[in-house]
């Protein structure tokens, strides 16, 4: 199968503090990997997508200089949330994409960490 | 149905009866259609995809249906069970899209007993 894990899978700080979330692919080499947040009882929303070996590329209204995302091999992405606000405690969760070539169709599917509990206090 | 929105909305179903989701798209470009099912604090996971040019697929108690014309998706869950209780979430990927998944707004099933 394919796995992903997350690390750590809670964490509590305090307000202005930087945490880092590190996203690993531990059988399968992924080129892409993306980040998502989950408000309670809201879907997931897409934050960025984490491309090895280049800059990540952000959705609209996400802030790339508070959400720092480093692809630096083909299993593992961090993101990092720099000065972090009570307003960016979430669960992040992350997905690292497969390429499964077929005879006939390709077939791509991600595969998501268990997430991440941020609160911030 | 189910569409980018603000609030979840709740889908209560006795056990043993079947329970269906809706679903709508925006997007005519998107071309696969994977429904995920999330319980409390855990991860999505995949219980069943389709592609653009399917019109139904099934799987193990699973049936996805997809209307391109109306940009319509739905899945039913046949003979429910307490276990199948969870957010049902459907998403979307877009052709050219570097397989970006965007997400709908999700579904609550509730399987009494």
């Amino acid at each position: 199968g394919a796995v992903v894990s997350q690390h750590p899978s809670r964490v509590i700080c305090k307000s202005g503090t930087s945490v880092k979330i590190e996203c690993r692919s531990l059988d399968f080499q992924a080129t892409t990997m993306f980040w998502y947040r989950q408000f309670p009882k809201q879907s997931l929303m897409l934050m960025a997508t984490s491309n090895e070996g280049s800059k990540a590329t952000y959705e609209q209204g996400v802030e790339k200089d508070k959400f720092l995302i480093n692809h630096a091999s083909l299993t593992l992405s961090t993101l990092t949330v720099t000065s972090a606000h009570p307003e960016d405690s979430s669960f992040y969760i992350c997905s690292a994409r497969r390429s499964l070539a077929g005879a006939l169709t390709d077939q791509e599917t991600q595969y998501f960490g268990p997430g991440t509990r941020l609160l911030v206090l | 149905g189910e569409s980018v929105g603000l609030h979840l909305p709740t889908l209560s179903v006795q056990e043993g009866d079947s329970a269906v989701i809706k679903c709508t798209y925006s997007d005519s470009a998107s071309n696969y259609f994977p429904w995920y099912k999330q319980e409390l604090g855990k991860r999505p996971q995949l219980i069943i995809d389709i592609r653009s040019n399917m019109d139904k697929r099934q799987g193990q108690r699973v049936t996805v249906l997809l209307n391109k014309t109306v940009k319509h998706l739905s899945l039913q869950i046949a003979a429910t069970q307490p276990g199948d209780s969870a957010v049902y979430f459907c998403a979307e990927i877009a052709t050219d899209s570097w397989g970006k998944l965007q997400f709908g707004a999700g579904t609550q099933v509730v399987v009494t007993p």
